[in-house]
């Protein structure tokens, strides 16, 4: 079975500050692991995808990621936050066939202060 | 543009009535997601087909069901509609590597 788990429903910090939202999850074979975005009253956006190649997955808007397997984890990052950057991420885990169930988590609202 | 065509964009309508969403995937993609995007639930998957046959399914209530179409459109009905059944509605569609491509969704308000 697979399960994801975000670890932190809202994180806030200031522009130009890193950002780090957290992801852990639980498969009982080698998983695809995504981050997705959504941006107020937008459809969901793909920033990176990890699938068993190299473990640090770098993304689009600067973001990336680091495939952790003994931590489970599959942490995002931004050195430096924009205003642009505050909105609504999700961590996915899927299977490696195509028609593999997809499960989100419940996603991690990103506040930027000004 | 995801290629992922939702329709309609909002849906207003009663308790007790039944609506009709309608997906259209990207050319060439096999799979449709169905996704519930609610306050106090976060993103719900509801239902997986591909290629014309249901493939997985998740949280979707027996008041709800659907289907893909020949053409690989799919369609997601609602009926006696509740107030609690206010939400977002994602569909996605997926290729052959997995990587998903999301509608903008459909905004369902029952009054």
């Amino acid at each position: 079975a697979q399960s994801v788990t975000q670890l932190d429903s809202h994180v806030s910090v200031s522009e130009g500050t890193p950002v780090l939202l957290r992801c852990n999850y639980s498969s009982s074979y080698s998983p695809s692991l995504f981050w997705y975005v959504q941006h107020p009253n937008k459809g969901l956006q793909l920033l990176l995808k990890y699938t068993s190649a190299a473990t640090l997955v770098k993304g689009i808007n600067g973001f990336e990621a680091e495939f952790k397997k003994s931590e489970t984890s599959f942490h995002l990052t931004k050195p430096s936050a924009h205003m642009s950057d505050a909105a609504e991420y999700f961590c996915v885990v899927s299977g490696m066939n195509r028609d593999d169930k997809i499960i989100f988590g419940k996603g991690t609202r990103l506040h930027i202060l000004p | 543009d995801s290629g992922v065509t939702q329709t309609p964009k909002h849906l207003i309508t009663a308790t007790g009535q039944r609506v009709t969403l309608r997906c259209s995937p990207r050319s060439g993609d096999l799979s449709v997601y169905w996704y519930q995007q609610s306050l106090d639930q976060g993103l719900q998957f509801l239902i997986q087909y591909y290629n014309g046959e249901e493939r997985a399914k998740g949280n979707i209530l027996e008041r709800f069901s659907a289907q893909q179409f020949p053409d690989l459109h799919s369609e997601l009905n609602l009926s006696s509609l509740e107030l609690g059944d206010s939400a977002l509605y994602f569909c996605a569609s997926a290729g052959y590597t997995g990587k998903l491509f999301f509608g903008s969704g459909t905004q369902l308000s029952v009054l």
